[in-house]
């Protein structure tokens, strides 16, 4: 069985400053890990991606992520926030060997004051 | 953007009645899914699809029906709209099983 884990329902940033969103999942199989984001009244759209090639992983708008397969952790961060990063983040797991069905992390919204 | 779009966008209906939503790609994608998207509960999904007519349950399938008669299109059935039905439900696609999905812009429903 595969589960996804986002640790925060909610997490405030100032403007400026460092985001990090957690996600840990539980896996027997060698996952996929997926991020992606949400805007208000708005469809899905891929953050970034793993596919078992490197480990840090980097995507669109400045944000990276880590897998750390020791820590089933696959974690979400950009080095300073902007007020357009304000929205819902879902972390995403595909098992491969697996059923391949994605299974989808409660989500974190993402606050940033000015 | 992925060539997705979902029919009707907003729907208000009563409770009993049926409900078709529609998903439409321009992307001659293999697989399409249906998702609802409830607070506190992310994505879940209700049936996905791996080619014209061959689908497949999801995690909360009770209650829908499925159907893709085209590549390109994948249709969402409520036979009989209860109020635990109301939801925002996405469509997304993707090539192949467990790669990159492409999410439409969704649908909000709510039933009376």
């Amino acid at each position: 069985a595969q589960s996804v884990t986002q640790l925060d329902s909610h997490v405030s940033v100032s403007e400026g400053t460092p985001v990090l969103l957690r996600c840990n999942y539980s896996s027997s199989y060698s996952p996929s890990l997926f991020w992606y984001v949400q805007h208000p009244n708005k469809g899905l759209q891929l953050l970034l991606k793993y596919t078992s090639a490197a480990t840090l992983v980097k995507g669109i708008n400045g944000f990276e992520a880590e897998f750390k397969k020791s820590e089933t952790s696959f974690h979400l961060t950009k080095p300073s926030a902007h007020m357009s990063d304000a929205a819902e983040y879902f972390c995403v797991v595909i098992l491969s060997g697996g059923s391949y069905i994605p299974t989808f992390g409660r989500g974190t919204s993402l606050i940033v004051h000015p | 953007d992925a060539g997705i779009t979902q029919s009707p966008r907003h729907k208000v209906t009563e409770t009993g009645t049926p409900v078709t939503l529609r998903c439409h790609q321009t992307e001659n994608h293999r697989y399409m899914y249906w998702y609802r998207q409830d607070p506190g509960h992310g994505l879940r999904l209700i049936h996905y699809s791996y080619g014209v007519k061959d689908t497949d349950k999801g995690e909360v399938s009770d209650g829908y029906s499925v159907s893709r008669s085209k590549t390109e299109d994948f249709l969402l059935t409520l036979e009989s709209a209860t109020s635990s039905q109301t939801s925002v439900y996405f469509c997304a696609i993707s090539q192949n099983m467990g790669e990159t999905q492409y999410f439409g812009p969704g649908t909000r429903l709510l039933v009376l």
